[in-house]
């Protein structure tokens, strides 16, 4: 496809489950985001990786969540021991330039709601 | 503190009303500042970024260093603009994003 792809589209975890949401940035592109996004919020940065280096994790909001991106383009965001404060829309982008230019194109997003 | 503050969350105006959806941001360093928006059930994507100085869909926002303003402005709304607009600040690479506004142009 010509955009990003997030998949799952929806998921409904467990308190307590373990997540994995997958990330197919448009092809070539170098830069990839992970942003979070609560119910009437703005997106809040997660992480960022630069082919498969990850360059920023500053926005992990604990060491339950942890992303990765082996070979430089699908990356996946896992959240470990789910709670209910992590119930909200993942959002990815990605971008063809690095870091500092581009323009950013998002995903539709994943939307987990934990019970 | 990097911060993008949206003051209004929800803006509704009638069709052909003037707009402006208000956008202030905190950064000591030289800014670059976006507008995205999120039309009903698509993804967000890129309006207008300062450094281009362009018009985009009728709409324009202008830098205001002393103000440290970023204002999204239209002189007449039509309907096809209701959705929800973000302004975000891109210190060192991550954009940072305002809570949104929600715009509403009624027929």
């Amino acid at each position: 496809g010509a955009g990003v792809s997030q998949s799952p589209r929806y998921k409904v975890a467990k308190r307590g489950q373990d997540v994995a949401l997958r990330c197919d940035p448009i092809s070539g592109h170098v830069s990839l985001f992970w942003y979070q996004q609560a119910l009437g919020q703005g997106p809040e940065f997660l992480t960022y990786f630069q082919n498969e280096a990850q360059l920023d994790k500053s926005g992990l909001p604990s060491d339950r969540f942890f992303a990765e991106r082996p070979e430089g383009s699908v990356s996946t965001l896992k959240i470990q021991r789910t709670q209910q404060e992590d119930s909200a829309v993942y959002l990815c982008a990605s971008s063809l330039a690095g870091v500092l230019t581009g323009e950013l194109f998002f995903g539709e997003g994943s939307r987990l709601t934990v019970l | 503190a990097q911060r993008v503050t949206q003051p209004e969350k929800l803006l509704s105006v009638f069709k052909g009303a003037p707009v402006e959806l208000k956008c202030n941001y905190s950064y000591s360093g030289s800014p670059e500042l976006f507008w995205y928006v999120q039309y009903s059930r698509q993804r967000l994507q890129l309006l207008l970024r300062h450094i281009s100085r362009e018009s985009i869909k009728g709409f324009t926002a202008d830098l205001n260093k002393g103000e440290t303003s970023f204002h999204l402005k239209k002189p007449f709304a039509q309907e096809e603009d209701s959705a929800m607009y973000y302004c975000a600040l891109r210190p060192k690479g991550k954009l940072i994003f305002g809570q949104g506004t929600e715009l509403s142009v009624k027929p």
